[in-house]
């Protein structure tokens, strides 16, 4: 069964780029959209884009001038960078499989922590 | 795009049914039967409930349902246990290609 492990710096400094690892293991990268949703401490989900490892990606709009979603198929990788990052930036990241044929998330990392301070 | 509309909370005894309702437009939740339904336990990743508006995967009680009307879609949990004390989450794809969450509805059990 599939699985997935977020990695990264737990610490990031305003302004700078946020980036973290996802490690796709027990299957193949090209059965899932590769997602990645955050949630802010006592709030709620806040998708923030996916991709097919062959197609383009879609980003929330609200997201999109800061983000980037890629796929390593070499490495069964898939990866989030977040730019000029700010406190609202802080939350619990999930990397999460979208599963096309049931349209919705039924694979879900652990998710990783990641705040956001000088 | 803006996210979906939940009640905040809901609460129910054990034993009875309550109802969440989850409210978009024709973009999202009126516009596709792609309407999700997700339940995350304190420090825990979300875990996907229903699916399809109404699918329920392998695993899944069948004291969960899903239903939707128009732009409104509903999850209903019947004979309610303490287990399903958790937040509950719905998620619509839209006709931008994107998906949209819900703000999360917390569910006690009284």
């Amino acid at each position: 069964q599939v699985q997935l492990q977020e990695s990264g710096p737990g610490l990031v400094k305003p302004s700078e780029t946020l980036s973290l690892t996802c490690t796709v293991s027990g299957g193949s990268i090209s059965s899932y959209y590769w997602s990645w949703i955050r949630q802010p401490p006592g709030k709620g989900l806040e998708w923030m884009g996916y991709m097919y490892y062959s197609g383009s990606p879609d980003y929330n709009p609200s997201l999109k001038s800061r983000i980037t979603i890629s796929v390593d198929t070499s490495k069964n990788q898939f990866s989030l960078k977040v730019n000029s990052v700010t406190a609202a930036d802080t939350a619990v990241y999930y990397c999460v499989g979208w599963n096309y044929a049931l349209r919705a998330f039924d694979i879900w990392g652990q998710g990783t922590m990641v705040t956001v301070s000088s | 795009q803006s996210a979906l509309t939940q009640p905040a909370s809901v609460s129910g005894s054990p034993g009875q049914s309550i109802t969440i309702s989850c409210t978009g437009t024709s973009s999202d939740v009126g516009g596709y039967n792609y309407v999700s339904w997700y339940q995350q336990h304190p420090g825990k990743a979300p875990k996907l409930m229903i699916y399809d508006v109404s699918n329920r995967p392998s695993g899944v009680s069948n004291r969960f349902s899903g239903s939707k009307s128009g732009n409104t879609a509903s999850l209903t949990i019947s004979g309610l246990q303490a287990e399903d004390e958790a937040d509950y989450y719905c998620c619509s794809y839209t006709s931008s290609t994107t998906v949209v969450f819900g703000g999360g509805t917390k569910l006690t059990v009284l």
